[in-house]
């Protein structure tokens, strides 16, 4: 058990609907990592929040938004979903101290399929 | 930004035999590299990793060498054994300011290890 946190673990929805993907990180751990993972193009970054704010950010679309909130849980936002979204979403965490990287903590990720 | 190839995608060896992954990264930045193994149904896990100011780290069956002035590095699993069955994804980072750790993983190699 990583310490973080997925909810939901599968879901299911159509085309053209929102949902909401909630992590809850390692206790201790400031940053949060969002990476989506699909078949043919592996684990993409998508964006990270440390300690409430923005600090990095990948391959995350306009109509995916994400945020950290003051107890450091985060939410993964995706809307007007295409058949395209349909992967599985992973949550990490870590300390994030320092200029070095260190071990990220990975939940069991979301699976989201869309029809 | 980084792009990190990794090969083979997949590999298939008997147990007891040495297994071997490479990877190759473009920005020359970088100076941190995790390995992380998936097993099915999981979150990727941290196995081992390597910062640039070292060419090879061990640990126990597991070692991972760092070629800087090539710009790859490499997992080396000898002894396999079943258990050591599970994708394994590389990934680079550079060290920056902000506690912005963005990760970038490569596409991941399948390992099957056949009793």
């Amino acid at each position: 058990d990583s310490g973080v946190t997925q909810t939901p673990k599968h879901l299911i929805t159509a085309t053209g609907q929102r949902v909401t993907l909630r992590c809850s990180p390692r206790s201790g751990d400031l940053s949060v990592y969002w990476y989506q993972q699909s078949l043919d193009q592996g684990l993409q970054f998508l964006i990270q929040y440390y300690n409430g704010e923005e600090r990095a950010k990948g391959n995350i679309l306009e109509r995916f938004s994400a945020q950290q909130f003051p107890d450091l849980h985060s939410e993964l936002n995706l809307s007007s979903l295409e058949l395209g979204d349909s992967a599985l979403y992973f949550c990490a965490s870590s300390v994030a101290r320092g200029r070095m990287p260190g071990e990220l903590f990975f939940g069991e990720g979301s699976r989201l399929t869309v029809l | 930004g980084e792009n990190v190839e990794q090969h083979p995608s997949t590999l298939s060896v008997q147990e007891g035999d040495s297994a071997v992954i490479k990877c190759t990264y473009s920005d020359s930045a970088s100076n941190y590299f995790p390995w992380y193994k998936q097993e099915l149904g999981k979150g990727p896990q941290l196995i081992i990793d390597i910062r640039s100011n070292v060419g090879e780290k061990k640990d126990q069956r597991i070692a991972v060498t760092l070629n800087k002035t090539a710009k790859h590095f490499s997992l080396h699993i000898t002894e396999t054994q079943p258990e050591d069955s599970a994708v394994y994804f590389c990934a680079a980072s550079r060290e920056s300011g902000g506690s912005n750790y963005k990760l970038t993983f490569g596409k991941g190699t399948l390992l099957t290890v056949n009793p």
